[in-house]
């Protein structure tokens, strides 16, 4: 089992529509989640960050965590043409331990 | 502020040349700095971690190697390059201190292409 996993895409949406994007982690011991977002031949943008269990709300994100499932997600609502990217869910193995990215997920906001 | 500087921005190396990759991060003190590699349409591969001075982790048997002569100064180097070194390099560093909540941020990468 790779240490975090991604839903595949490529994810398209219509602009205004809320898109889901999924990660899974292995390690129980992980307590902090990341949420990236990449620009094609641009280095990762941190966008969200979450700690506790349940959801954070930052303008038009929600990252969800559920630390029993081992799952976080993060939600873009109202999307735009703008959000298109890959968006990269990143865990430290354990507290500031080295950080492993999943393999990303590819969203096209479609105008 | 904190600032990250990673540099050059593209690089084009003939195979079995050897490299050198500079990242330097200003206006913080010992910091946890990473180096990750990014193939064509890949996720981050992590190659090195380090946590101080001369304190290097390898991730990935490799022909790169890593080094930190200086607190804020991290260096990846090859003796000779594969044409599968090529891909997109990352610098990044992350605050250790307790509480800073273990985020990373992005130098601003260099592309490597080895011919």
């Amino acid at each position: 089992q790779k240490e975090v996993e991604q839903n595949s895409g490529p994810l398209s949406v219509p602009e205004g529509a809320i898109a889901s994007l999924n990660c899974t982690y292995s390690d129980r011991g992980s307590q902090s989640f990341f949420w990236y977002r990449q620009y094609s031949g641009k280095s990762p943008e941190l966008i969200m960050s979450i700690y506790s269990n349940g959801d954070k709300e930052d303008g038009r994100f929600t990252a969800q965590l559920n630390k029993a499932s081992q799952y976080v997600s993060l939600l873009i609502r109202d999307s735009q043409p703008s959000d298109s990217a890959t968006y990269l869910c990143a865990v430290p193995k354990t507290s500031y331990d080295k950080v492993i990215f999943g393999p990303g997920t590819s969203l096209s906001v479609i105008p | 502020s904190q600032t990250i500087h990673q540099w050059p921005a593209t690089l084009v190396q003939p195979v079995g040349s050897p490299l050198s990759l500079e990242c330097t991060v200003e206006g913080t003190s010992n910091p946890n700095l990473y180096w990750y590699r990014q193939a064509a349409g890949r996720g981050l591969q992590l190659l090195f971690y380090s946590v101080g001075i001369g304190q290097i982790s390898s991730e990935v048997p490799q022909n790169l190697s890593a080094s930190r002569p200086q607190d804020r100064q991290f260096i990846l180097s090859s003796k000779k390059l594969l044409l599968s070194d090529s891909g997109f390099y990352l610098c990044a560093w992350q605050d250790a201190s307790p509480g800073a909540g273990e985020k990373l941020f992005f130098g601003s990468g260099t592309q490597l292409s080895v011919l």
